[in-house]
C-alpha cells in the first residue's frame, strides 16, 4: 500500500467553480501534514499546513481527519492561476523527512 | 523574500562521471534537505542535514551519494559514478523548523 495516495486526476474544472481533493495516508503515527503546489517543471511550493481543527487561507480550506487518515483541500472560486499539481505531503517527525503523494493535477478552464 | 538557490539549473553528464550539485539555503535556516523527482514521478526524500551531519537518509541515498556543507553558505550533493537512472530533478530545501522551502532545482541528465 502506498504511504500517501492521491487521485492523479486531471481534474478539469471551469473557472469560478469549487473543487476538492482528498488524500489518504497509511501511517497513523504521521505527525504533520501539508499541501504543496507544483507548477510544471518547477519546485514544490508550500500552499498550507493542515491542522486537526481545519484551517483556511483565503479561497483554500484544508482539513485533517486522523481517525480516517485522510486530508482534504478545498479551493473555492477557482482561478486560471490555480492550475497546477497539488501534492499531499506527510511528515513522520519534526525533521521534515517528507513523504509525498504523487499529486493531483488540476486544470482550470476559462 | 529570501530564497533557496541552486546551481547549475541543468547538468548534463556522461554515465560513470561524478557530479556536484550546489545549493545555497536560506541564510538563517539550520535544516537542509535534498529531494529528487524523476520526470513524471513523485518527489522522493534523499537526505536531511542538521548541525553539520546527516540526520536522516532514505534507501535511495546509498554510498553513491554524499552531502557536504563546505562553508557557511553552500550545501552540496555529490553523486559518484552516475547511472542513467540518476537522471532527475534534484531539489535542495531548507527550513528553520518550518516546512521546507525548496530551491528551483537542478535538472540532471545522464547520457
Amino acid at each position: 500500500r502506498k504511504e500517501v495516495e492521491q487521485d492523479p486526476g486531471p481534474f478539469n474544472v471551469p473557472e469560478g467553480a469549487t473543487v476538492a481533493f482528498n488524500c489518504t495516508y497509511s501511517n497513523s503515527a504521521s505527525q504533520s501534514f501539508f499541501w504543496y503546489r507544483q507548477d510544471c517543471r518547477k519546485e514544490p511550493k508550500l500552499l498550507m499546513s493542515v491542522y486537526s481543527s481545519g484551517n483556511e487561507d483565503g479561497r483554500f480550506t484544508a482539513q485533517l481527519n486522523r481517525a480516517s487518515q485522510y486530508i482534504s483541500l478545498l479551493i473555492r472560486d477557482s482561478k486560471l492561476s490555480d492550475s497546477a499539481t497539488y501534492l499531499c505531503v506527510v511528515s513522520m517527525d519534526s525533521n521534515y523527512q517528507l513523504i509525498w503523494g504523487a499529486g493531483t493535477k488540476l486544470i482550470i478552464k476559462p | 523574500e529570501p530564497e533557496v538557490t541552486q546551481t547549475p539549473s541543468h547538468q548534463v553528464t556522461q554515465m560513470g562521471q561524478e557530479v556536484i550539485l550546489r545549493c545555497v539555503p536560506i541564510s538563517n535556516h539550520l535544516y537542509f534537505y535534498w529531494y529528487r523527482q524523476i520526470l513524471g514521478q513523485k518527489v522522493e526524500f534523499l537526505v536531511s542535514f542538521y548541525n553539520n551531519e546527516i540526520s536522516e537518509k532514505s534507501e535511495i541515498f546509498d554510498d553513491q551519494f554524499s552531502v557536504e556543507r563546505p562553508d557557511g553558505s553552500n550545501f552540496t550533493l555529490k553523486i559518484r559514478s552516475t547511472k542513467l537512472e540518476d537522471s532527475a530533478m534534484y531539489f535542495c530545501a531548507s527550513s528553520d523548523s518550518s516546512p521546507p522551502f525548496f530551491g528551483p532545482g537542478t535538472r540532471l541528465t545522464v547520457l
